[in-house]
């Protein structure tokens, strides 16, 4: 079974962009969430997709949004990117709820905002 | 909300054991977890235990939990240099999707 997948692995962007990241989840699971991974603020949990709904969200600006599609893939937008949006973006997937599956995560997107 | 605590480094002789340590405050934490992470990689899901169980064994790993001391430990056994990595242990509740996760344990291994 392949693993979960997010495009692109790199980014480049300036100050005031936008950014849309994809996660395609492992084929069956249902639960996609997000985690944003910077050298001062360690993993923070973003926000978590299952079924089209976004079920739970961490504390961040409404700047982050996500969707998730039919399929089970989710994007994940910045809108006016800020110097601290430079992070890795993890993606994880899990079979059902990700409270009650294990979380399975892609390699990450590396965000650098210059 | 839930805090996670790991100290940030640990240096072992290759074919010595690591013991990596982890404390969290929610003693509600259901499902506990140990991810392994390499330079420049995704998280790798290594291990994890239920809160009702107090040893969990995985071929060389070896998770302990003391619910008591909310102290969660991972043991690997015979440490090789493919064992270089940064250890997260992280936590979930039932009905609460996030991970909350500490700030990660960077494991050298000295030849």
């Amino acid at each position: 079974k392949a693993g979960v997948t997010q495009t692109p692995r790199y980014l480049i962007k300036t100050r005031g962009q936008q950014v849309t990241l994809s996660c395609s989840p492992i084929s069956g699971h249902r639960s996609v969430s997000w985690y944003q991974q910077t050298p001062g603020q360690g993993l923070q949990f973003l926000f978590e997709y299952f079924s089209e709904t976004q079920r739970n969200k961490g504390n961040f600006p409404g700047r982050f949004s996500g969707r998730q599609f039919s399929n089970s893939r989710s994007e994940m937008n910045v809108s006016t990117l800020e110097l601290g949006d430079s992070a890795l973006y993890l993606c994880a997937s899990s079979p059902g709820l990700a409270g009650t599956d294990t979380q399975y995560f892609g390699p990450g997107t590396r965000l650098t905002v210059l | 909300g839930e805090d996670v605590e790991q100290s940030l480094f640990l240096s072992v002789r290759e074919g010595d054991s690591s013991v990596i340590n982890c404390t969290y405050t929610d003693s509600s934490s259901t499902y506990l977890y140990w991810y392994k992470q390499e330079p420049g990689a995704g998280l790798q899901l290594l291990t994890y235990i239920f809160s009702n169980m107090d040893m969990k064994q995985d071929q060389r790993l070896t998770v302990l939990l003391n619910k008591k001391d909310k102290h969660l430990s991972l043991r690997i056994a015979d440490t090789q240099t493919g064992d270089s990595a940064i250890y997260f242990c992280a936590g979930s509740n039932f009905g609460n999707e996030k991970l909350t996760f500490g700030t990660g344990t960077r494991l050298t291994i000295i030849p």
